[in-house]
Order: C-alpha cells, then sequence, then structure tokens
C-alpha cells in the first residue's frame, strides 16, 4: 500500500502564483485533512472533509481552497500566494473512527518568494 | 478556545536517560489524546489514550493520561539516538468532525552519544 502520496514535495513560487497540492490515500479512509506546520506552531488545521463532497474550514482556512470529487483525492489549492504561506504541509488520512491516529503523507515544502 | 501545550520545548540527553515530556490540555468535549514522533518527515504515530490511569507502553516508550488533572506524560527509558525527533500531542474532541487533531507545539528532543 501507498498510505497517503503528497506530491510535489519541494515548491518555490513567487508572490501572487496559484498552484494545487496534491494528496491521494489508497487505504478508502473517510476523513482527510491538510495542515501547515510552521516552527514554533506545532500543526494547524487548515481544511479537512469527513467524506467525498464534504468539506469544512480548519483553523488557518484564509487564502486556501479544497474539494473531495472522491474519497481517494484531496487537493490543496493556494489561490494567490503570499510568503505568509511559506510553510511544510502535510496531508493526513483516517477512518472514522480511527484507533491508530492519523497516517500523515511526507509533506511538501512550500516557499514564496 | 482549545488549548494544546507541551513542555519542555525542547531537552537534551545522553544515551541512556530516562526523559518524561509533558502534555496538558485545555479542551471542551475531550475524547482522547494522541502522540507522535516526527523525524524530519511526516509525524508518525505512537498512543492513542482514551482513559485514565491506563498505561500505554510500546518497548521503551509509555504513556498514561490523566483525564482529571489534564495531562499525559510520555515516558522514554535508556534513551538512543534513534529517539532523536520532535514529539507531538494532539487531542481529539466529540461531536462534529471527530477527527479533526488539535496539536501542540511540539518536544524536541535531541539524544547524544
Amino acid at each position: 500500500n501507498a498510505g497517503v502520496t503528497q506530491t510535489p514535495k519541494f515548491q518555490v513560487l513567487k508572490t501572487g502564483q496559484s498552484m494545487t497540492l496534491q494528496c491521494a490515500q489508497d487505504m478508502n479512509h473517510e476523513y482527510m485533512s491538510w495542515y501547515r506546520q510552521d516552527p514554533g506552531m506545532g500543526l494547524r488545521l487548515i481544511h479537512y472533509s469527513v467524506g467525498a463532497g464534504i468539506t469544512d474550514q480548519g483553523e488557518v482556512p484564509n487564502g486556501y481552497n479544497v474539494s473531495r470529487s472522491t474519497t481517494e483525492d484531496f487537493p490543496l489549492r493556494l489561490l494567490s500566494a503570499a510568503p505568509s504561506q511559506t510553510s511544510v504541509y502535510f496531508c493526513a488520512s483516517s477512518t472514522g473512527y480511527s484507533y491508530y491516529g492519523y497516517t500523515f503523507g511526507s509533506g511538501t515544502r512550500l516557499t514564496v518568494v | 478556545e482549545d488549548k494544546v501545550v507541551q513542555s519542555p520545548l525542547s531537552l537534551v540527553v545522553h544515551e541512556g536517560d530516562t526523559v518524561t515530556l509533558n502534555c496538558s490540555y485545555e479542551v471542551t468535549n475531550f475524547r482522547s489524546l494522541l502522540w507522535y514522533k516526527q523525524e524530519k518527515k511526516a509525524p508518525t504515530f505512537l498512543f492513542m489514550l482514551t482513559s485514565s490511569g491506563i498505561e500505554k507502553k510500546s518497548g521503551r516508550l509509555s504513556s498514561i493520561l490523566d483525564k482529571k488533572e489534564l495531562f499525559s506524560i510520555l515516558n522514554i527509558t535508556a534513551t538512543q539516538t534513534g529517539d532523536s525527533a520532535v514529539y507531538l500531542c494532539a487531542v481529539t474532541k466529540d461531536g462534529g468532525a471527530t477527527n479533526k487533531l488539535i496539536f501542540g507545539t511540539g518536544t524536541l528532543l535531541a539524544v547524544q552519544p
């Protein structure tokens, strides 16, 4: 099993550019989410989804969009990149009531210049 | 506002030492507390705790939850250099999206030979 696959692993954007971070899981997990990790801030929830067609905002949603058209995929779109969005982004998935926590992807390191 | 606080923020020990990492929380409708280990990439799951006073153990690592005093500890005995990592504590809540994780900022552990 591939688990949770994130692409790309690294990305440099110019301010104002848009891009999509890809996330796919092959475990048939209902629940998927996006976190960003900044130094001294821990992981903060951006958006999450409890199933195909259902998404909701997390703690820091501004500047990001998501959609969940299939169970497997949960892309994160940056609409107009800003330097404040420089961060490491993690996608994670789990079953509805997981006793083993989340499975995290390997992360995308994004730099906005 | 929901809050998860970890201490210390960082510590340096020598191989063979025993360490105790702390996680306190203030959340409404607490459901579970999870510990993760992060080594330069994705967090990996260690423990999930839902009941007070029941120790979870895996090799040299163990953890316990106190729901009355709202904290958990993670113990690592006979530390090895491979234990060097950031240890993350996260909490989930009942109601709504029960798999949303609220993270602390993490404890950076460095184990010196």
